[in-house]
């Protein structure tokens, strides 16, 4: 089955830093891919769609300058958090679509604390 | 502007018996619904999806779930729980299979031995 993953699963970082994570389809090509964030014990809220080759979509009330999104390739997503603060502290989830079945796959996420 | 409301926040249940988790919908168009399940600390897993046809559908780990277009709502259901089954569950809509999704709250469900 189509297989998504995310680097890191887990990130510490000092408040100030940037911290990339990358999403990556394993076995399939996603022209679109979707950053969601999940606060703890709330639900997923979608922060921006991207497309391969353009720039991202962002939500309304998300920061475009601080949540860095590229999406270079068919299979590699990449979002950074710039300047990183302890309310960006958060589990950070990929999604992408695939490209041959329009069907949408997750990856495990990201855990990012920020001390 | 399309949202998606679980009404229970917690439900706990015994092993063995039956399950059900409310999904309740608004959105403008011919809905695409799906029920995730997240284990702690982990990303989403797919139950199931509708999108057209059979209101009744089934998913994987024996979960089910039906459309039911004139109450909005898409409850999910499980006939005998397993310890197994404790996790977060979440229900989604979108406007097609591939596009961004809405999710709920989620609904928290412990299984009591």
């Amino acid at each position: 089955g189509a297989v998504v993953s995310q680097h890191p699963s887990w990130v510490i970082c000092k408040s100030g830093t940037s911290v990339k994570i990358e999403c990556r389809s394993l076995d399939f090509q996603a022209t679109t891919m979707f950053w969601y964030r999940q606060f703890p014990k709330q639900s997923l809220m979608l922060m921006a769609t991207s497309n391969e080759g353009s720039k991202a979509t962002y939500e309304q009330g998300v920061e475009k300058d601080k949540f860095l999104i590229n999406h270079a390739s068919l299979t590699l997503s990449t979002l950074t958090v710039t300047s990183a603060h302890p309310e960006d502290s958060s589990f950070y989830i990929c999604s992408a679509r695939a490209v041959d079945t329009d069907t949408q796959y997750f990856g495990p996420g990201t855990r990012l604390t920020v001390l | 502007a399309q949202s998606v409301t679980q009404p229970d926040i917690h439900i706990t249940v015994s092993e063995g018996a039956s399950l059900e988790l409310r999904c309740n919908y608004s959105y403008g168009a011919t809905p695409y619904l799906f029920w995730y399940v997240q284990s702690p600390g982990q990303g989403l897993q797919l139950l199931l999806k509708y999108f057209s046809g059979d209101t009744l559908v089934q998913g994987i780990k024996g979960f089910e779930a039906e459309f039911k277009r004139s109450q909005s709502s898409f409850n999910l259901r499980k006939p005998s729980v397993h310890w197994s089954d404790a996790a977060e569950y979440f229900c989604a809509v979108g406007a097609n299979a591939g596009n961004k999704l809405t999710f709920g709250g989620g609904t928290r469900v412990l299984v009591k031995p």
